[in-house]
């Protein structure tokens, strides 16, 4: 079945480094693939999305771009805040049928000052 | 404001007490899902339904039960039959009955089994 593989956490940073968190997947078909951020103590929100190879998408300084020629989504951001420490999580959705959303088991970003 | 909203945000459950975890939304959207969130495994699909009176099994939904009465309302039962239910539960919907991947969060429940 599909899935979503992330680099394991937890990354801790600089204020001002660049982030870069990678992602990988196995699917069938054409998926859509989504990045959501998780705040301590809350529910995720969708952070970007993209729809086809090649697309980026980018929200608040972050950036990730659908490479499926290496079925990856890294996210990357130039300079990170210690505002952005959170859980990332990669996801997909499939193709075709009813269309789930699967997640990655997600990456957790520490910012230090 | 629109959003989803979950209650209770924390729960403590004696071992074989079935509890309801609430979840209502205002955002008029038709798809609502249920998912478990454990340490280092992701989030888990357990119910969702994409339409009034009806819903599907997710991937782990062995242990519960959910109602779709109200299009704003899918409240998530964990029965006693549920073997591992310590963790954190989020609530989520979608516009569209077809899922665009779009999902709409709450801020979730933690249910503690003493």
């Amino acid at each position: 079945g599909d899935s979503v593989t992330q680099m394991e956490g937890p990354v801790t940073l600089s204020e001002e480094a660049f982030l870069t968190i990678n992602c990988t997947y196995t699917a069938t078909g054409y998926p859509s693939l989504f990045w959501y951020v998780q705040y301590p103590g809350e529910g995720l929100q969708l952070l970007l999305k993209a729809t086809k190879a090649d697309d980026k998408g980018s929200n608040k300084g972050f950036e990730a771009t659908y490479r499926k020629e290496t079925t990856s989504f890294h996210l990357e951001k130039g300079s990170v805040q210690v505002s952005d420490s959170a859980v990332y999580f990669c996801a997909l959705l499939q193709s075709g049928g009813y269309q789930k959303v699967t997640f990655g088991t997600g990456t957790k970003l520490q910012v230090i000052p | 404001d629109g959003g989803i909203t979950q209650s209770p945000k924390y729960l403590f459950r004696k071992e074989g007490q079935n509890v309801t975890l609430s979840c209502e939304q205002n955002l008029n959207h038709d798809a609502m899902y249920w998912y478990r969130q454990d340490p280092g495994q992701g989030l888990r699909l357990i119910y969702y339904s994409q339409i009034v009176n009806d819903f599907q099994k997710g991937d782990i939904a062995e242990g519960y039960s959910v109602s779709r009465e109200k299009k704003e309302s899918f409240p998530l039962t964990v029965t006693s039959a549920q073997k591992n239910p310590t963790a954190f539960y989020l609530c989520a919907s979608n516009e569209d009955r077809a899922n665009t991947g779009e999902l709409f969060f709450g801020e979730g429940s933690r249910l503690t089994v003493l």
